[in-house]
């Protein structure tokens, strides 16, 4: 079955540690895209990428890094900049980012810094 | 940039009963309304959506409306069940942007 899969499902960080976050999906999808989500809060757009070799920051890209060498991989790096890192983590995939398509989610990392 | 805005953040309502939730959006040039349900502890899932050239699209229990006019669209849930209790958002995709959410309660 077609899907977009994000690994580890949990994941915990020392203080200074970079770590990175897996997303890949198999539904040949061409737009992907990274949100963080805080308890009880909505979804906030780190990182989209439209194409291979291509990404544009979204409205929290600082202390964040992606690639996109692959159509499939879209893996998120939580660098020791990102002063706030404790969320849960989605990735999401759609055919575009044009006006008509929806997404599709993984089931989310939750990342815990201890 | 888009702004969007979702209403109720909290709703709870008795199971049976309906459940109405409404997104109100600015950037006039949105031409695809999707509504997603995510559970605790999952990612959302989209569950309806409707495109700029119809007013309304249903699927058993769920509705979309959309007033262009108005900029607004709304999720209607029918005959609540326990189930349906989850958190629910809004976004119109143009602009990569997601309402805040709603908790939608049902209680038995």
């Amino acid at each position: 079955d077609g899907g977009i899969t994000q690994s580890p499902k949990y994941l915990f960080r020392k203080e200074g540690q970079n770590v990175t976050l897996s997303c890949e999906q198999n539904l040949n999808h061409d737009a992907m895209y990274w949100y963080r989500q805080d308890p009880g809060q909505g979804l906030r757009l780190i990182y989209y990428s439209q194409i291979v070799n291509d990404f544009q920051k979204g409205d929290i890209a600082e202390g964040y890094s992606v690639s996109r060498e692959k159509k499939e991989s879209f893996p998120l790096t939580v660098t020791s900049a990102q002063k706030n890192p404790t969320a849960f983590y989605l990735c999401a995939s759609s055919t575009g980012t044009g006006a008509h398509y929806g997404y599709t989610f993984g089931s989310g990392t939750r990342l815990t810094v201890v | 940039g888009e702004n969007v805005e979702q209403h109720p953040s909290t709703l709870s309502v008795q199971e049976g009963d309906s459940a109405v939730i409404k997104c109100t959006y600015s950037d006039s040039a949105s031409n695809y309304f999707p509504w997603y349900k995510q559970e605790l502890g999952k990612g959302p899932q989209l569950i309806i959506d409707i495109r700029s050239n119809v007013g309304e699209k249903k699927d058993q229990r769920i509705a979309v409306t959309l007033n262009k006019t108005a900029k607004h669209f709304s999720l209607h849930i029918t005959e609540t069940q326990p189930e349906d209790s989850a958190v629910y958002f809004c976004a119109p995709p143009q602009k990569l942007v997601f309402g805040q959410g709603t908790r939608l309660t049902i209680n038995p």
